[in-house]
């Protein structure tokens, strides 16, 4: 799996829009990009994932560029309980018919949103 | 549905006794993995399993042994404890299949004295 970069630590100011970005400049083109949030102690919560294209879900926005070597995580609006650690990890992708991947976490950005 | 449920959620324990921690997932996964988290660190992959029966070594496998018990279950045993172990210990499946999500379990704390 590609190595990503991630910066240690972001602050955001609540209600404002939190740009988590990342760095993936060895990605392979059968990688995906996924995206954890970690809370407190909690177990690891999985957000988004997107290959080529920008995606959206209902918790954020996965911005991917062109090139596919980096990408942001955006929380639109973001609130107290967005604070956490945020992971992106890049994974191959495997065919429907099995297979199996080895899936390894870097440490992640600590995001704190500010009242 | 529970997900992905691990046991104990805490435990502590003297150097040197064994103890194995239990995970079981609901999802009929293919995969499973064992992690552990340092204060302030990331989650480094002990052992993980691509399918029933099948088993290998992650980052930090020294120190733990491995069991899929079958395709719900995967336990990891740590046969003489140090207190290096002392960590919290994560559980997590994935359908192993395209872009599969890992689920986490709520993790298991562990001290060791």
């Amino acid at each position: 799996d590609a190595k990503t970069t991630q910066p240690p630590s972001m602050d955001c100011a609540e209600g404002r829009a939190a740009n988590l970005p990342c760095n993936h400049s060895t990605i392979s083109g059968n990688e995906y990009v996924y995206w954890y949030r970690q809370i407190h102690s909690q177990g690891p919560q999985y957000i988004i994932h997107g290959l080529k294209n920008n995606e959206t879900n209902e918790m954020a926005s996965l911005i991917i560029t062109e090139d596919r070597k980096s990408s942001t995580l955006i929380l639109p609006h973001a609130t107290l309980r967005d604070t956490a650690v945020y992971y992106c990890i890049v994974r191959v992708s495997l065919p429907f018919s099995g297979g199996y991947q080895k899936v390894t976490f870097g440490t992640g950005t600590k995001l704190q949103v500010i009242p | 549905n529970a997900g992905v449920t691990q046991t104990p959620k805490f435990q502590v324990l003297k150097t040197g006794q064994s103890m194995t921690l239990q995970c079981a997932q609901d999802m009929n996964h293919n995969s499973m993995y064992w992690y552990r988290q340092d204060p302030g660190m990331g989650l480094r992959l002990i052992y993980y399993s691509a399918s029933e029966g099948t088993t290998d070594k992650g980052e930090v496998p020294n120190g733990y042994n491995v069991s899929r018990l079958n395709k719900r279950e995967f336990s990891l045993r740590l046969e003489s404890a140090a207190p290096s172990q002392t960590s919290v210990y994560f559980c997590a499946s994935s359908s192993g299949r395209g872009a599969g999500e890992l689920f986490f379990g709520e993790g298991s704390r562990l001290t060791v004295l």
